[in-house]
């Protein structure tokens, strides 16, 4: 089974100020791992994904994600938040086949606001 | 360009009615998937499909049914609605080519609203 968990329901920066989204996951297969942002009354779009090729990974917008398999963990940071940043993130995990086949396990999710 | 597309995008409905909810992509995808969002669980998968005529249940199912007759819908029927499912539902697809690294791309979402 996999799940994913993020700490933190709802973070609040200052414009200009590093974005830190926490991620930590459990897979007991090797995990793909996605972030996805969801604006305001809009579907989720995806930011950027790890998928065991460079551990750091970049998306758009800005953000950048590091998988670190000892701790569990893909935070997603950006090193100075913009307005247009605020939104919903969600972390997912997708397992590397069987059950789990192209199926993603979402976080709760975490409200990002930011403050001018 | 390929999109992916939901109707209803709201709707109102009575306990123990039949719904449909509308799903239709054009990226030619072979796999779909429901799911709903709520507060403080994230999205939960309802039902996916790999292909026409494959059906699938996901983590919360019950009282949900989906039928896949071609690539590219997927509609969503609750059988009898409870007011347990005002929710927002969204519809994703993504291609079969490269597994569980593949993105998913979501359409916008139906609110639905049982009373």
């Amino acid at each position: 089974a996999q799940s994913v968990t993020q700490l933190g329901s709802h973070v609040s920066v200052s414009e200009g100020a590093l974005v830190l989204l926490r991620c930590n996951y459990s897979s007991s297969v090797p995990p793909y791992l996605f972030w996805y942002v969801q604006y305001p009354n809009q579907g989720l779009q995806l930011l950027l994904k790890y998928t065991s090729a460079a551990t750091l990974v970049k998306g758009i917008n800005g953000f950048e994600a590091e998988f670190k398999k000892s701790e569990t963990s893909f935070h997603l940071t950006k090193p100075s938040a913009h307005m247009s940043d605020a939104a919903e993130y969600f972390c997912a995990v997708s397992g590397a086949g069987g059950t789990s086949y192209g199926k993603l396990t979402f976080g709760q999710g975490t409200i990002l606001t930011v403050h001018p | 360009d390929a999109e992916i597309t939901q109707s209803p995008r709201h709707k109102i409905t009575e306990t123990g009615r039949q719904v449909t909810l509308a799903c239709h992509q054009t990226w030619n995808h072979n796999n779909m998937f429901w799911y709903r969002q709520d507060l403080g669980h994230g999205l939960r998968l309802i039902h996916y499909s790999y292909g026409v005529q494959d059906t699938n249940k996901g983590e919360v199912s019950d009282g949900y049914s989906v039928s896949r007759s071609n690539t590219e819908d997927l509609p969503l029927t609750l059988e009898s609605a409870a007011s347990s499912q005002t929710s927002v539902y969204f519809c994703a697809s993504s291609d079969s080519g490269a597994g569980n690294t593949d993105t998913q791309y979501f359409g916008p979402g139906t609110r639905l609203t049982v009373l």
